[in-house]
């Protein structure tokens, strides 16, 4: 069964802290990892996205690591500030032919100050 | 604003009732996506449309249906309603479907309610 385990459900993070979320797979013929920010009353949008074939990606203060051999892969905020407060959800796609993800449960972020 | 629309914003209706959804991806985009989001289940994938035939089918119950219009937008059709379909539905679109950016542009959802 396709799957996504995201941990944990809710995040309380201190102004200026780090911030991280935790997703585990089960299906290896994924290969298209993205994460997705959604602020109340809006949809998700895409924030950072990786792929297999690298450990680590980086935008910003956001950074993705990921761990093929394990099928876990997880996002970094750094210095976290109170405007990063939502649901984070992880994501997991095949992509040939479609991009049906398979999210996470999502995980609310509070940053505060 | 990510440039997908999805009407209505809110809806309210009763058990065995039957609701359209409606959306308008954004210019240019060829494939749209439904998922439901509830607390418990988080956001489902229930069907992909592109350029107007049905692409891929996830958790999509027989009583849920949906077609992709030659002007692109999408219906999402919910028939015999129950209390358990009470969701927030997003639509998405995306530029194509295979190996494109594969980023997703949701839309703001629309909140159905069965009482």
């Amino acid at each position: 069964q396709q799957q996504v385990k995201q941990s944990p459900q809710s995040l309380i993070v201190q102004k200026g802290g780090i911030s991280i979320i935790n997703c585990a797979y089960e299906n290896t013929a994924f290969d298209y990892f993205p994460w997705y920010q959604q602020f109340p009353g809006k949809g998700p949008a895409l924030l950072i996205a990786i792929r297999p074939d690298v450990s680590e990606k980086k935008e910003g203060r956001f950074t993705i690591s990921f761990n093929k051999s394990a099928k876990q892969f997880s996002l970094h905020i750094m210095d976290s500030q109170p405007g990063d407060s939502a649901t984070y959800f992880c994501a997991a796609g095949i992509g040939a032919g479609s991009y049906q993800l398979t999210f996470g449960k999502g995980t609310k972020l509070s940053v505060i100050p | 604003d990510s440039g997908v629309t999805q009407t209505p914003k809110h809806l309210i209706t009763a058990t065995g009732q039957r609701v359209t959804l409606r959306c308008s991806p954004r210019s240019g985009d060829l494939s749209v996506y439904w998922y439901q989001q509830s607390l418990d289940q988080g956001l489902q994938f229930l069907i992909q449309y592109y350029n107007g035939e049905e692409r891929a089918k996830g958790n999509i119950l027989e009583r849920f249906s949906a077609q992709q219009f030659p002007d692109l937008h999408s219906e999402l059709n919910l028939s015999s309603l129950e209390l358990g379909d009470s969701a927030l539905y997003f639509c998405a679109s995306s530029v194509a479907t295979g190996h494109a950016t594969g980023e997703l542009f949701f839309g703001e959802g629309s909140r159905l309610t069965v009482l």
